[in-house]
């Protein structure tokens, strides 16, 4: 089965810092990688699949890099509405989907 | 627009089945490389994949809950239905279901969410 384990589990930064968070696959997904967003009380929102491809309407400021078992969301300028809880998640032959631990982003 | 709204029971005792609604509106499930998915969250801890269908009738589950788990198509073709057997109190969470991106490739996304809905497992 493969796990994701997202790194660190919490990071503090200030606003217009930049943001590098880890998302590593116990094994190989290929480029079959999506990075959400969930601020408290919501539904997690899509930033990135195919590991580096930004959803519709999300700011350039996020982006997303790395394939096989390492990726990496990275948030070039903080600004106050991106401070939430960041899941990784991959899509596999099996089980066909997992999702990370998630990363708190707090100021 | 693509809209998804879960119904169902809040509270359901320990060891009686669970059956959730997922009510979408904005596509059709008959549309090649759509899926719709079922995601919970229990109070403050990370999201758990449940199980997804495909427009091709596919289905796929967690493995640590296959055998409590069926999705299915509902009557109403926009509908999807979840039912979990044997409820614990450790199943208490916000269940969501979520539409499948309609990418090219094979990569599962979920691009629109519904709201939720909080299931509590209680006697």
């Amino acid at each position: 089965e493969i796990v994701l384990t997202q790194s660190p589990a919490t990071l503090s930064l200030s606003p217009g810092e930049r943001a590098t968070l880890s998302c590593r696959a116990s094994q190989s997904v290929g480029s079959y990688l999506a990075w959400y967003q969930q601020k408290p009380g919501q539904a997690p929102r899509l930033l990135i699949y195919d590991a580096s491809s930004r959803a519709p309407d999300i700011p350039a400021r996020f982006s997303g890099g790395g394939s096989g078992t390492d990726f990496t969301l990275t948030i070039s300028s903080l600004e106050p509405e991106d401070f939430a809880v960041y899941y990784c998640q991959q899509r596999s032959n099996w089980p066909r989907i997992t999702f990370g631990q998630g990363t708190r982003l707090e100021i | 627009q693509i809209t998804l709204k879960e119904s169902g029971p809040t509270l359901v005792k320990p060891t009686q089945t669970l059956t959730l609604t997922c009510t979408f509106s904005g596509f059709s499930l008959s549309t090649n490389r759509v899926g719709v998915g079922w995601i919970r969250q229990p109070p403050g801890k990370a999201l758990e994949w449940l199980a997804i269908i495909y427009w091709d009738d596919d289905k796929r589950y967690s493995p640590s809950l296959e055998t409590r788990l069926t999705i299915t198509k509902g009557t109403s073709k926009n509908q999807v239905v979840l039912t979990m057997t044997n409820m614990d109190p450790v199943d208490t969470a916000t269940y969501y279901c979520a539409h499948r991106r309609a990418l090219l490739n094979a990569m599962d996304a979920f691009d629109i969410w519904g709201q939720g809905t909080m299931v509590t497992v209680s006697s």
